[in-house]
C-alpha cells in the first residue's frame, strides 16, 4: 500500500512555461484535492474532485486546472506559470468527504524563477 | 467567507515544557480534525472531534472542542524532541466536500 504518492518531487520551472502534477491513491478513495502551503498561510485548497468525472473549485483555483482521470489519479496543471504558484504543493484523498480523515502525498515543491 | 485561526503562530519550549495550541471558527464546526506536520514532511491526520465538549486523550495529547463547537484546544504534556512540527487544525466549511485549515502552530522543543 503505497498511499498517496505525487511526482515530481521538485521541479523548476520559468515564468510561463506549463507543467502538470501527478497524483495517485490505491486506497479507493472516492474524493481527491489539491491543496498549495505557502509559509504562514496554512493550506489552502486549489481543487477537489468527490468522484470520478467530478470536479470543483477551491478558495484559490486561478491559474490552475485539473483532471480526475479515473478513481486513482488527479492531476493538476499549470498552464503559463507565474512567480506567485511558487509553492508546496499536496495532493491528498479521503473515502468520502470532509468528514474523514485527508490522507496527504508527499508532496511537489515548485520553484517558478 | 468562513476563516480559522490558530495561535499562536510560532512556540517554542524547553523539553519537558507543556505546550498548547487554540483554535477558532468564525462560525460554527459539524466537526475539526487536528493535522501535524514534521519539518520537510506532509499533514498527518491526528484526531477528529465531532460533539461539543468533547475532551480525547492520545497519550500525552489532549484535544478539547468546545461547547460551542467554534473553537478547539491541542494540549501537549511535557513535550519531547519528537513534537517537533506544525499542528494544523482544520473544519468543514466554504462547501460540502471542502475543509478549511489554520494557520498552523509551529513548535520547536529545545532539548
Amino acid at each position: 500500500n503505497a498511499g498517496v504518492t505525487q511526482t515530481p518531487k521538485f521541479q523548476v520551472l520559468k515564468t510561463g512555461q506549463s507543467m502538470t502534477l501527478q497524483c495517485a491513491q490505491d486506497m479507493n478513495h472516492n474524493s481527491m484535492y489539491w491543496y498549495r502551503q505557502d509559509p504562514g498561510m496554512g493550506l489552502r485548497l486549489i481543487y477537489y474532485s468527490a468522484s470520478e468525472g467530478t470536479t470543483d473549485k477551491g478558495e484559490v483555483p486561478n491559474g490552475y486546472n485539473v483532471s480526475r482521470l479515473n478513481k486513482r489519479e488527479f492531476s493538476l496543471r499549470l498552464e503559463s506559470a507565474a512567480p506567485s504558484q511558487t509553492s508546496v504543493y499536496f495532493c491528498a484523498s479521503s473515502y468520502r468527504n470532509v468528514w474523514e480523515t485527508q490522507y496527504f502525498g508527499p508532496g511537489t515543491r515548485l520553484l517558478v524563477l | 467567507g468562513q476563516q480559522v485561526m490558530q495561535i499562536p503562530q510560532y512556540q517554542h519550549v524547553q523539553e519537558g515544557e507543556d505546550f498548547t495550541t487554540y483554535c477558532n471558527s468564525s462560525t460554527t464546526l459539524s466537526n475539526i480534525q487536528w493535522y501535524k506536520q514534521r519539518p520537510g514532511g506532509h499533514p498527518v491526520f491526528l484526531i477528529q472531534l465531532v460533539k461539543s465538549g468533547e475532551v480525547k486523550k492520545q497519550k500525552r495529547l489532549t484535544f478539547q472542542f468546545g461547547e460551542a463547537k467554534k473553537n478547539s484546544s491541542l494540549h501537549i504534556t511535557a513535550t519531547q524532541t519528537t513534537d517537533v512540527g506544525t499542528y494544523f487544525c482544520a473544519g468543514p466549511g466554504g462547501g460540502y466536500n471542502k475543509l478549511i485549515f489554520g494557520a498552523g502552530t509551529r513548535l520547536a522543543v529545545h532539548p
